[in-house]
């Protein structure tokens, strides 16, 4: 079964500090991986997007890294800012049609002052 | 903010009665998905509209139902309301079925009593 996990559940740091998310997938076969940030009781703004071929890609703070060896990716954010707060949702996409997003079910973070 | 717009931002509905969210897609966007996301999970695909024809759906029972109008704008209806209906409902629309790049709406939070 296709299924992308996320890890941490929650997560509370200090502003300033840095922190690194993490998904694991079982999609297969796999067309790309994207991070959505999703402040609350908003839609998902996507950050980053990554193909088979790319290990990493950058927005900003928010740094993306993928392993489609291991079906792992990490979702880092350098000197976080309050303005972080928010869902961080791994959306992983298989090959076909219109139904082939797989949707993680997100990391709360809390940035605190 | 994505151009994509959700009416209205929050409903109450009493089990039993039926309701309708309402999608404007972003400009030159033929293509809109719904998605329901329950409280600390992911988004999950409802169904997608291409040119006013459903483009495919997700495993939900025949009293979720759409339509796209030709303006591309679109409709989530859903009849019988449970109380598991209560949930932040997003669309998102693209480009085309093919694209990968989906824009998503604010949501409509919906809650049955």
């Amino acid at each position: 079964k296709n299924q992308v996990e996320q890890s941490p559940q929650s997560l509370i740091i200090l502003e300033g500090k840095n922190c690194t998310l993490q998904c694991n997938y079982t999609v297969s076969p796999f067309s790309n991986l994207r991070w959505y940030k999703q402040d609350t009781g908003r839609g998902p703004v996507s950050l980053t997007i990554m193909t088979f071929s790319e290990n990493t890609k950058s927005n900003g703070r928010y740094t993306a890294t993928l392993d489609a060896d291991t079906k792992q990716s990490s979702l880092h954010i350098t000197a976080s800012q309050l303005s972080d707060s928010a869902s961080y949702i791994c959306v992983v996409r298989g090959t076909g049609g219109y139904n082939k997003l797989i949707f993680g079910a997100g990391t709360r973070l809390a940035v605190h002052p | 903010e994505t151009g994509v717009t959700q009416s209205p931002t929050h409903l109450i509905k009493t089990r039993g009665q039926q309701v309708t969210l309402r999608c404007s897609s972003q400009s030159g966007h033929n293509t809109v998905s719904w998605y329901q996301q329950a409280l600390g999970q992911g988004p999950q695909f409802i169904f997608q509209y291409y040119r006013e024809e459903e483009n495919g759906r997700g495993n939900f029972p025949p009293r979720f139902s759409g339509l796209q109008f030709p303006n591309y704008s679109s409709e989530l209806n859903v009849n019988a309301l449970e109380l598991d209906d209560s949930a932040l409902y997003l669309c998102a629309s693209s480009l085309d079925p093919g694209e990968d790049e989906q824009y998503f709406g604010p949501g409509t939070r919906l809650t049955v009593t």
